[in-house]
């Protein structure tokens, strides 16, 4: 399965400030996908990251606050914008491959 | 109502036990299912598919049940590292839906 390299695995950031998370894949795939999972819930889907094109966003998540950058197929950035206390979270991407999908190692994100 | 929902437990198992636990999906026109398990502080790895026949895996066995919408994950002789929040995901229309898991805890 596709091996991927998320990056910073956590960070403490400021109030106001914005957040830039890496995913890089060992393979090229069509699509990478961005999650956020708050302490005791489910994963959420942010967006649908596709290159070449723009990022798809499910309802509740805006571009503004989940910019994404796709510029090729083993690459993808979601950053955080305009921080505040409720987006401490984790927050993971995703691929798919024939072997089915594969998290990064995720970021865990707390906002003081 | 959520599309997939799972008791959330913790489900204390002593070792060597069995536990089994279900999930319920909401859209009847989902295609795949799949256990995910995930560590403390760790991403989601995928543990099994869940086919309509049902399928095993070593002490892992997954069934589906279609016609209720539920999905079950049993496992026999729990061993300690067997401690982590199984995740049930349900894809539908290209996208998969989490549950928030269930936490099983072995005790030796």
């Amino acid at each position: 399965s596709a091996v991927i390299s998320q990056k910073p695995s956590r960070d403490i950031c400021q109030r106001g400030t914005s957040l830039t998370i890496q995913c890089q894949v060992d393979s090229q795939v069509t699509m990478m996908f961005w999650y956020r999972q708050q302490p005791g819930q489910s994963l959420t889907l942010i967006a649908t990251a596709n290159q070449g094109s723009e990022a798809t966003y499910e309802s509740g998540f805006v571009i503004d606050k989940f910019p994404i950058s796709r510029p090729n197929l083993t690459f993808s950035t979601l950053t955080v914008s305009n921080l505040s206390p409720e987006d401490s979270s984790i927050y993971l991407c995703s691929v798919v491959t024939d072997e089915g999908y594969t998290f990064g190692s995720g970021t865990r994100l707390t906002v003081v | 109502r959520k599309e997939v929902e799972q008791d959330p437990g913790p489900f204390n198992v002593p070792e060597g036990a069995t536990v089994a636990f279900n999930c319920t999906y909401s859209n009847s026109a989902s295609q795949s299912f799949f256990w995910y398990r995930q560590d403390c502080r760790k991403e989601p790895k995928l543990l099994m598919s869940v086919y309509s026949s049902g399928n095993e895996d070593g002490r892992f066995t997954a069934q589906l049940n279609r016609a209720s919408q539920y999905i079950s994950l049993l496992i026999r002789d729990s061993k300690l590292s067997d401690s982590a929040t199984y995740l049930c995901v349900v894809k539908g229309n290209n996208r998969l839906a989490f549950g928030k898991g269930n936490q099983v805890v072995v005790i030796p």
